[in-house]
């Protein structure tokens, strides 16, 4: 089936740049998305298509993706950017469905 | 504004049933697909079903088919949730959330802000 593999955890100081990685054997093929989920909130999405920027998304979030890795880049990262942030794409072969990375927690301090 | 609201969660016992519902407003609902996605505590999301535009098509994740429906009822602007048999690791907040397209899965940029189901004895 299909699996898209994220670290754990990222940890940064105020103001560094946090890149979280989405490695996934499928994703050269298909668009990665990426959701920020804070504390008791619902997900936002805050790149799609690999990296585009949804009105509304500070610049400071970036997207790429190159061969089986998809990355997400915060530059400068913010003290309110600490969340939990999952990869996502989907997998339409025979029976279609979402899939999501297992998630990593930004730590911003 | 463009808005889903989720609602129909609680507590019920392994084995019960429950059923959820998601009111859409602020978009033409019959126009979008429509997905349910959870969260177990301590875990990371979990993809669950989506429908497509006029309910033609439905897909599910491994976890739960054969064992959760999930239905709309564009006349009312309502997608819904029918969840049997339930199981502890059924436990999560779930999210309705609006795909970009009519028919998915493709991705999701509208979501609820979650109805908690617990199953437990």
């Amino acid at each position: 089936s299909y699996e898209l593999t994220q670290p754990p955890s990222v940890s940064v100081s105020p103001g560094q740049t946090a890149r979280i990685t989405c490695s996934g054997d499928a994703l050269p093929k298909k668009y990665a998305y990426w959701y920020q989920q804070k504390s008791g909130q619902a997900p936002v999405l805050v790149i799609y298509e690999d990296n585009k920027r949804p009105s509304g998304i500070p610049e400071r979030f970036s997207g790429s993706s190159s061969g089986t890795m998809a990355t997400l880049t915060i530059t400068g990262a913010q003290v309110e950017d600490e969340a939990d942030y999952f990869c996502y794409s989907t997998d339409n072969s025979g029976n279609p469905k979402g899939v999501f990375g297992g998630g990593t927690k930004l730590t911003v301090l | 504004q463009v808005q889903l609201v989720d609602s129909g969660g609680g507590v019920v016992q392994p084995g019960r049933s429950l059923r959820l519902s998601c009111v859409a407003s602020g978009f033409t609902f019959n126009s979008y697909a429509l997905h349910w996605v959870r969260r177990a505590p301590g875990k990371g999301l979990e993809w669950v079903s989506v429908i497509t535009f006029d309910g033609t098509n439905k897909y599910y994740a491994d976890s739960v088919k054969g064992r959760f429906t999930i239905s709309r009822d564009n006349s009312n602007n309502t997608l819904f949730l029918q969840m049997n048999g339930l199981r502890p690791e059924d436990t999560a907040m779930y999210y309705c959330a609006r795909d970009v397209r009519g028919y998915g899965p493709y991705y999701m940029d509208v979501w609820g802000k979650g109805t908690t189901v617990t199953v437990s004895s």
